[in-house]
């Protein structure tokens, strides 16, 4: 059955420190593969996708995220944190037929000063 | 204003209670969904439509019910409410039939069901 792990549930980093959450997936096909970032009282915002082609996608908000599949892997990263990216973030893999999303556990982020 | 629609936005309710939380979207998408937010579980879907008259079940769509009125409204219902219902509830639109296309997601419901 097809799934996605996110290992960390909660991470704290330091406003200008690097950051990379974890996504593991399980899916038979090639996979559609997505990040999404929920704000406090807010809906989920689509940072970045992976459907083919380079595995370096590029998102907003200056993330981007690596699309490994000898890892089973789509690990969202930042170079630089700021303290506005203080969220809970979901990866989430899509079904190729049906359209469907499956969503990781989630990792809520925290950023010190 | 916002493209996908939630309303109401919280609810306290008492158990056994019936409730409608109803989703509206100006995206023109035909598929519609519903998940549930728990804390450490993700999103969970409910139940999900991909057009007016297709109608589908999710993991989780035991104690809920659906209407889809129009292409642009779907609406989800709690026949008799109880308290690990309590979640925040979110509706979904996406536009086509591959799973390719990102989910355009509401603002969330806030449920608590005493």
């Amino acid at each position: 059955a097809q799934s996605v792990t996110q290992p960390d549930i909660h991470i704290t980093v330091s406003e200008g420190a690097s950051l990379e959450l974890r996504c593991n997936y399980s899916y038979g096909a090639t996979p559609y593969l997505f990040w999404y970032v929920q704000s406090p009282g807010q809906g989920l915002q689509l940072l970045l996708k992976y459907f083919s082609g380079d595995t370096l996608v590029q998102g907003i908000k200056g993330f981007e995220a690596e699309f490994k599949r000898s890892q089973s892997s789509f690990n969202l990263r930042k170079p630089s944190v700021h303290w506005s990216d203080a969220a809970e973030y979901f990866c989430a893999v899509g079904e190729s037929q049906g359209g469907k999303l499956i969503f990781g556990q989630g990792t809520e982020l925290s950023v010190k000063p | 204003d916002a493209d996908v629609t939630q309303t109401p936005r919280n609810r306290i309710t008492k158990t056994g209670k019936r409730i409608m939380l109803e989703c509206s979207q100006t995206k023109g998408h035909d598929r519609m969904y519903w998940y549930r937010q728990d804390p450490g579980l993700g999103l969970r879907l409910i139940y999900y439509s991909f057009d007016v008259k297709d109608i589908n079940k999710g993991e989780i769509s035991d104690g809920y019910s659906v209407s889809r009125q129009a292409q642009a409204k779907f609406s989800l219902s709690l026949e008799s409410a109880i308290p690990n219902q309590t979640a925040l509830y979110f509706c979904a639109t996406s536009p086509s039939e591959v799973g390719n296309q990102p989910q355009h997601f509401g603002d969330g419901t806030r449920l608590s069901i005493l």
